[in-house]
């Protein structure tokens, strides 16, 4: 069965600073996709990346940034220069099948508050 | 462009009663999805509809269930309702089946009494 860790409940970091969110992924398949979905206060949850289970290149957008590791299962979300606009609850997720779906197995949650 | 809508927000319903929640997606996409997003289980997959076929169900009770129109909106109906369902019911829509990269509304908050 497939199932996604987010080991950090919550982490507060002081405005400017660097900060890992990390996520550890289970699953049978070997095609499969991760995801990163983004939960600011008002509520409305919000895409950021997808990336399948073939392609563990890194991936920087802006002052974000993504590590894929299959070796270890993992795959962490780095924001550098972090700002207030980053406080959110932030989901790892991940779903099995060459085709893909839409049936998300997310993980718990990290809530992150950047503090001016 | 016009985001996901989903109505009601707010409800508040009692034991044993039902509910009907309604989604309408994004223009031009096709695929909608459901899930359910409590304290205690966080985010669950509900079902997922596209082109008016459920594609995939979660584990939830018969007491759940959906159903998706010929214009891409979606409902989804819970049966003899328990004190365990109050949670947000969050709709998301995509352009294409089988992306998932959804785009999420804001929910429909049900408190059961």
């Amino acid at each position: 069965a497939q199932k996604v860790t987010q080991a950090q409940t919550e982490i507060s970091v002081v405005e400017k600073e660097d900060v890992t969110l990390d996520c550890v992924y289970e699953t049978r398949d070997t095609t499969y996709y991760l995801f990163w979905y983004k939960q600011p206060p008002s509520g409305e949850l919000v895409f950021l990346i997808r990336r399948n289970s073939f392609d563990e290149q890194n991936e920087i957008s802006g002052r974000y940034s993504w590590n894929f590791q299959k070796s270890t299962s993992s795959f962490n979300f780095t924001i550098t220069a972090s700002q207030v606009v980053d406080s959110a609850v932030y989901f790892c997720a991940l779903s099995e099948g060459s085709r893909g779906n839409e049936k998300l197995t997310f993980g718990t949650g990290t809530r992150l508050t950047i503090i001016p | 462009k016009a985001g996901v809508t989903q109505t009601p927000r707010y409800l508040i319903k009692t034991r044993g009663q039902q509910v009907t929640l309604s989604c309408s997606p994004i223009s031009g996409h096709r695929s909608v999805s459901w899930y359910q997003q409590t304290p205690g289980q966080g985010l669950q997959f509900l079902f997922e509809y596209f082109s008016e076929t459920q594609r995939n169900k979660g584990n939830f009770p018969g007491r759940f269930s959906g159903r998706q129109f010929s214009n891409s909106r979606s409902e989804m109906n819970v049966s003899t309702l328990e004190l365990g369902d109050s949670a947000l019911y969050l709709c998301a829509s995509s352009l294409d089946w089988g992306t998932g990269e959804l785009f999420f509304g804001e929910g429909s908050r049900l408190t059961v009494l």
